[in-house]
């Protein structure tokens, strides 16, 4: 595609609530990444993908968060039990290899109310 | 891990130069800086990244301290367009954990 999407770009939802956000990255991208960015701040790394291969999940808060990319394409990232703190901006970011320069997706806002 | 300190905002006019500095006195011989930024309402976008030598490419330059404890981005004509945070980050080669801090909030005045 001619860029990273993500959906749904809002998102509301009541604490407790599992909820699931989606990815797609650039077609030709092998490497995706998930960031939470809460406001005012800087996005902060949460997990990556090689292909289908998750090598790193040590930015994931809790074991509520998980995330998947089973055909090495699309991803998505899941939250379990929802929580007020979980309110942010979630970004994904795809790029052609391992150290090549990151594109990033518009995001999806949630809000947990 | 290695950490980078950047001022938390600058104010720059348009049509001038703007030096963006950031301070990362740890950083690690295999240590790339590398810059993104961030448009209100917008996903970071990459800018230029460096080792040692100072690099240009068509959105800026970046200039790299000989001891490496240092760096500065350097927009040679402000635009309106280049208001945003500009964030400064070491990337630790086969690391993929990118660590974007809080970065600098730039203001283009017209």
């Amino acid at each position: 595609g001619a860029g990273v999407s993500q959906s749904p770009r809002y998102k509301v939802t009541k604490r407790g609530q599992d909820v699931t956000l989606r990815c797609d990255p650039i077609s030709s991208h092998a490497t995706l990444y998930w960031y939470q960015q809460a406001l005012g701040q800087g996005p902060e790394f949460l997990t990556y993908f090689n292909y289908e291969a998750q090598p790193d999940k040590s930015g994931l808060p809790s074991d509520r968060f998980s995330a998947e990319r089973p055909e090495g394409s699309i991803s998505t990232l899941t939250i379990q039990r929802t929580e007020q703190r979980d309110s942010a901006m979630y970004r994904c970011a795809s790029s052609q290899g391992e150290e090549e320069t990151q594109y990033f997706g518009p995001g999806t806002r949630l809000l947990v109310l | 891990d290695a950490k980078t300190t950047q001022p938390n905002s600058m104010e720059s006019n348009e049509e001038e130069p703007v030096h963006l500095p950031c301070n990362h006195s740890t950083i690690s011989g295999t240590d790339y800086i590398h810059w993104y930024r961030q448009l209100p309402s917008q996903g970071p976008e990459y800018v230029i990244h460096g080792l040692t030598s100072n690099v240009n490419n068509r959105m800026a330059s970046l200039a790299i301290a000989e001891d490496r404890k240092s760096s500065t981005l350097i927009l040679h004509r402000a635009t309106l367009r280049d208001a945003a945070v500009y964030y400064c980050i070491l990337k630790v080669r086969n690391n993929n954990d990118m660590r974007f801090g809080a970065g600098t909030r730039l203001t283009v005045k017209p």
